[in-house]
């Protein structure tokens, strides 16, 4: 069974600062990684998707990058602003159809 | 584009009720999946259809929940009777193939 591990829980920074929110997996024989954000009482809205043959996509300041074989990606996100606070969630896709999630980053940005 | 729609928004019934929750996926995808989101346990896939199909239900709780999809822009998932325990939000996510998940905005059942 995947296990998804995101750290830190949670993360305040000052506005400006990069933001760098690590997710981690337990089998690496995936088929993509995707990447959601969560605004309190919203639904998921996709940032970036992942294929396990590509090591990172990028989406104006989002980065994220994918070592398969380690299991670890990381979300960057550069130039922080307070409209970037939000749940950040990891999801890992194995070779059939399920999601597999992690339980997020509660990300504070203070103006 | 419209992207998935689910109905009602939010829901309030009392124990013993049947709830019906609606999802109108994203036109042209081929796999809708259900979810629940509840604080103890995050994320949970309930159901998942391919072209229209009940592929894997293996996440659905108990015999109380019921999920179709009659054709490719519809489905629904019910809960009959409603328990206190099955608040939660609910979410439907299409896609197409094996590609990225687009989720509706989600459904906030409350169950007195």
């Amino acid at each position: 069974k995947q296990e998804v591990t995101q750290i830190p829980a949670a993360l305040s920074v000052p506005e400006g600062e990069n933001l760098v929110l690590n997710c981690s997996f337990t089998d690496s024989a995936i088929y993509n990684l995707q990447w959601f954000r969560q605004d309190p009482g919203k639904g998921l809205t996709s940032l970036l998707l992942i294929q396990s043959s590509q090591r990172e996509q990028t989406s104006g300041r989002l980065n994220a990058s994918l070592d398969k074989s380690s299991g670890r990606s990381t979300l960057y996100i550069a130039a922080s602003q307070p409209g970037d606070s939000a749940t950040y969630l990891c999801a890992v896709r194995s070779n059939d159809y399920k999601l597999s999630f992690g339980a997020g980053t509660t990300v504070t940005v203070r103006a | 584009d419209a992207g998935v729609i689910q109905s009602p928004r939010h829901e309030v019934t009392e124990m013993g009720q049947e709830v019906t929750l609606r999802c109108k996926p994203i036109s042209g995808h081929n796999s809708l999946f259900w979810y629940r989101q509840t604080m103890m346990r995050g994320l949970e896939l309930l159901i998942y259809f391919n072209n229209n199909v009940p592929i894997d239900d293996s996440g659905m709780p108990e015999d109380r929940f019921s999920a179709k999809m009659p054709n490719a822009s519809f489905s629904t998932l019910k809960i009959q009777p409603s328990e206190p325990r099955d608040s939660a939000v609910y979410f439907c996510a299409s896609s197409l193939g094996g590609y990225e998940q687009f989720f509706g905005p989600g459904t906030r059942l409350t169950v007195l």
